[in-house]
């Protein structure tokens, strides 16, 4: 069964900061491992998508990363804003089409 | 482009009552999955529907839940009775036929209170 843990559960900074959140996972036979960010009310908002045969995914200020060898996938924010507070939450695919979600870090940038 | 909707946003209930929950997807998407976050807890799948069809209910967690999709539109999540561990928020999803889940869509949730 996988399992999935996000550390740190919360995250303050200052706002310019370059910060790292992080994301574990027990079972290495995933497909795809995603980041969400969550805003308060509203849906998950995909942010980038890695998929099993691949190491890293970028898109603007944002980095992620993936070994499936140690279990680990890492979300690298450059240049933090305060409009980057939200939760982030990393999510794991198998075979089936179904998610396996981290319990998610939240992040407050300080402006 | 309207997104992935879903009614209502709140629902305060009493333990026993039922409560239906819908969720209309993004137009033309054939996959619809429903996911919830209970107090505390990771986001957990609750099912998944391919057109009107249950490709995987294997996260359902009793036969008090019960998902329909008539029609392979709409999507309606039934409660029936509910209990205290039931609340949470219940987030729908959608994609299209064949797409990858970066084409995946959330909607903002519905927050179910059981008292």
């Amino acid at each position: 069964k996988q399992e999935v843990t996000q550390i740190p559960a919360a995250l303050s900074v200052p706002e310019g900061e370059n910060l790292v959140l992080n994301c574990s996972f027990t079972d290495s036979a995933i497909y795809n491992l995603q980041w969400f960010r969550q805003d308060p009310g509203k849906g998950l908002t995909s942010l980038l998508l890695i998929q099993s045969s691949q190491r890293e995914q970028t898109s603007g200020r944002l980095n992620a990363s993936l070994d499936k060898s140690s279990g680990r996938s890492t979300l690298y924010i450059a240049a933090s804003q305060p409009g980057d507070s939200a939760t982030y939450l990393c999510a794991f695919s198998g075979s089936a089409r179904q998610l396996t979600f981290g319990s998610g870090t939240q992040l407050t940038v300080l402006p | 482009e309207a997104g992935v909707t879903q009614f209502p946003s709140h629902s305060v209930i009493e333990k026993g009552q039922t409560v239906t929950l819908r969720c209309d997807p993004i137009s033309g998407h054939d996959n619809l999955y429903w996911y919830r976050r209970v107090m505390g807890k990771e986001i957990k799948f609750l099912l998944h529907f391919v057109k009107e069809s249950k490709q995987d209910e294997s996260g359902m967690p009793n036969n008090r839940f019960l998902a329909e999709r008539t029609g392979g539109t709409y999507s309606t999540l039934k409660v029936q009775p509910a209990e205290l561990e039931d609340s949470g928020v219940y987030f729908c999803a959608s994609s299209p036929w064949g797409a990858g889940l970066e084409k995946l869509f959330f909607g903002s949730g519905t927050q179910l209170s059981v008292l």
